[in-house]
């Protein structure tokens, strides 16, 4: 069955940079875009953005333009989101997705 | 951008009530709407995709129905596993956005 599962909580204190991580199994990797969503504690859902998992190319949404990245490991079928210089308002769980499904969410915690 | 407008953001019901969340957006989105419903510390569920398409499943007293701007998902019997919160999602246009989402309590 299709998993996409994801690295562990993290706890960060701002200015650092973290990287997380979503590890697919079930399909093959590079036939389905991987794609970011942010929760933030007691919020909605917000779309960062996704990547091409065929080319490599990243694609962001306006408020992920400038901190925030996407790779790819296609060798080990894994998605990576790295956020430099983080902010306390990047407190959130953060989801990678596929078309149908969903990791299990990371638990982002920026806190001095 | 395309603001999606989800309403009720509050809903309360009963087991067996039929229920509606309807969600709106800004422009034309050509019926490229999902679905999703959420519970408390899990990741979303895909319900509905391309507003009135079941995901292998899901039961099928979940539907979908719009057109254009305006969008349905309806209940047609509550049962306990379904309250949580449903989000919709249009992946029309760049953005895709998130509806703020629709909380369905028990009455």
């Amino acid at each position: 069955q299709i998993q996409l599962v994801q690295s562990g909580p993290e706890l960060k204190k701002p200015g650092e940079s973290l990287k997380i991580s979503c590890k697919a199994s079930g399909y093959t990797f590079t036939d389905y875009a991987m794609q970011w969503v942010k929760q933030a504690p007691g919020k909605g859902l917000q779309y960062m953005g996704w990547i091409n998992t065929q080319t490599g190319k990243p694609t962001y949404a306006d408020d992920f333009k400038e901190r925030f990245v996407f790779s790819l490991e296609t060798s080990a079928s894994t998605a990576y989101l790295q956020i430099n210089n983080l902010k306390n308002e990047d407190t959130a769980t953060y989801f990678c997705a596929r078309d149908t499904d969903w990791g299990q969410g990371v638990m982002v915690t920026v806190s001095s | 951008d395309i603001q999606m407008t989800q309403s009720p953001s509050l809903l309360s019901a009963s087991v067996g009530d039929r229920v509606t969340i309807n969600c709106k957006a800004s422009q034309n989105i050509n019926k490229y709407l999902n679905w999703y419903q959420q519970k408390l510390g899990e990741a979303p569920k895909l319900l509905i995709y391309n507003t009135n398409n079941l995901q292998t499943g899901i039961p099928s007293r979940f539907s979908g129905s719009g057109s254009g701007t305006d969008y349905t998902l309806t209940i047609s019997s509550l049962q306990p596993e379904d309250f949580g919160t449903y989000f919709c999602f249009q992946h029309n246009s760049w953005p895709y956005t998130f509806g703020a989402g629709t909380k369905l309590e028990l009455k």
